[in-house]
């Protein structure tokens, strides 16, 4: 198993056009976490799954954003009608259920919307 | 409002030496707290945790302390080494860790100078 990876790496978009990520976990890791990282700041939480349900959403998360994990295994994250205000380090991470709170990240997909 | 606090941008220290990272919290409902490090271009790794009901936790180089009464922790690495300069983030965590994730300081960037 090579950890948690993410694809693309490096994303650059127009601002208004869609663009998704995805993440493949560690494959017997039930819960997936999505986080936002931008420049000189901690990750933010985005959003979380166990299994395929997603359980919980941060405010940050607004209505041009979505992510999925329809068989439990890989996740996607969309975000519609693209902002520069999006432009971040987009991190999966990954772990067991509880209690496992040393969650694997992945290397991250960078947006650069312009 | 942020609810972790790590007040020091960067420290530098000297390689053998004892690195000293700092963190503050202010929410209370906290009762985990990890430490990760990261490196440029990669994800967040996790380093060690401690759980609330404990005050210290060792890890061969590493110590985590916990004041709860201060909301305040720090990280102990002895000695320093130079592959230990990275960008290093104190994050916290309330009730499980799965709801809302974890609530990440803004990081030190520990230099170790040779």
């Amino acid at each position: 198993d090579t950890g948690v990876s993410q694809d693309p790496r490096h994303k650059i978009t127009k601002r208004g056009q869609n663009v998704t990520f995805r993440c493949d976990p560690i494959s017997e890791h039930n819960r997936l976490y999505w986080y936002r990282q931008t420049l000189g700041q901690g990750p933010e939480f985005l959003t979380y799954f166990q299994n395929e349900a997603q359980l919980e959403k941060s405010r940050l998360l607004s209505d041009r954003f979505s992510a999925e994990r329809p068989k439990g295994s890989f996740s996607t994250l969309e975000i519609q009608r693209t902002e520069q205000g999006d432009s971040a380090m987009y991190l999966c991470a990954s772990s067991q259920s509880v209690p496992n709170y040393g969650y694997t990240f992945g290397s991250g997909t960078r947006l650069t919307v312009v | 409002d942020q609810q972790v606090k790590q007040n020091s941008p960067s420290l530098s220290v000297q390689e053998g030496r004892i690195s000293i990272l700092n963190c503050d919290y202010t929410n209370s409902m906290f009762d985990y707290f990890l430490w990760y490090k990261k490196y440029p271009a990669e994800g967040p790794t996790f380093l060690i945790s401690i759980s609330s009901i404990k005050d210290k936790n060792e890890d061969g180089r590493f110590t985590v302390f916990l004041n709860k009464s201060a909301k305040h922790l720090s990280l102990h690495i002895v000695p320093s080494q130079p592959g230990d300069s990275a960008v290093y983030f104190c994050a916290a965590s309330a009730e499980g860790g799965g709801a809302d994730g974890l609530t990440f300081g803004k990081g030190t960037h520990l230099i170790i100078q040779p």
